[in-house]
């Protein structure tokens, strides 16, 4: 079994859509969610990260935790045709700094 | 301020050869890691530098990869002799310290491996 668990797509939206990407993880000893956007042939970079459970926010993007469910989520609003990337979630524990990531969800949003 | 900078950027051998990679971490940046994503599979852990000290390399498949990092500022990974399986995009990345900073990890560009 995977240790993160992420619908690699690809997901077709209109632009002003709500979209939400998820991912499921098994090791409760995450503690460290992060949200990465990688455009092609580019490196990820980092959007978002939350610690433990609970929202946060920033722009038009909200990063959801819920521990007690494993499962994380990305969801922006207003999207734009600038979002159309992969986006990957990673995680880590509070004892190791390596991430474990998502294969990652590739994302189009179309004028 | 510059961010991670990844040298070539690709990469075109034959089985059996070697290669080195290159990463310059951002400035100041005492950790230091290297993944790497195989087609079609999720970016995995390689190894983390905490300045020129391997603090953790559980990742390395195999005694074929040695990466350096001397001095505690660039990083270099060797692959000797390079398989087919070696193939994919080598990801370098950077934090500032451990503890909750180390989990802002920026990434370079990636230097794409192609063994044939």
């Amino acid at each position: 079994q995977k240790e993160v668990e992420q619908d690699p797509g690809p997901l077709s939206v209109p632009e002003g859509a709500i979209v939400s990407l998820n991912c499921t993880y098994s090791n409760s000893a995450f503690q460290y969610f992060m949200w990465y956007r990688q455009y092609s042939r580019k490196g990820p970079e980092l959007l978002m990260y939350t610690y433990s459970s609970g929202n946060k926010e920033d722009g038009r993007f909200t990063a959801q935790v819920d521990k007690s469910s494993k499962y994380i989520s990305l969801f922006i609003r207003d999207s734009q045709p600038s979002d159309s990337a992969t986006y990957l979630c990673a995680m880590s524990s509070n004892t190791g700094n390596q991430f474990y990531f998502g294969t990652g969800t590739s994302l189009t949003v179309i004028p | 301020e510059a961010g991670v900078t990844q040298f070539p950027s690709h990469s075109v051998i034959e089985k059996g050869q070697t290669v080195t990679l290159r990463c310059d971490p951002i400035s100041g940046h005492d950790n230091l890691y290297w993944y790497r994503r195989v087609m079609g599979k999720e970016i995995k852990f390689l190894l983390h530098f905490v300045k020129e000290s391997k603090q953790d390399e559980s990742g390395m498949p195999n005694n074929r990869f040695l990466a350096e990092r001397t001095g505690g500022t660039y990083s270099t990974l060797k692959v000797q002799p390079a398989e087919l399986e070696d193939s994919g995009v080598y990801f370098c990345a950077s934090s500032p310290h451990l503890g909750q900073g180390s989990y802002e990890q920026y990434f370079g560009p990636g230097t794409r491996l192609t063994v044939t």
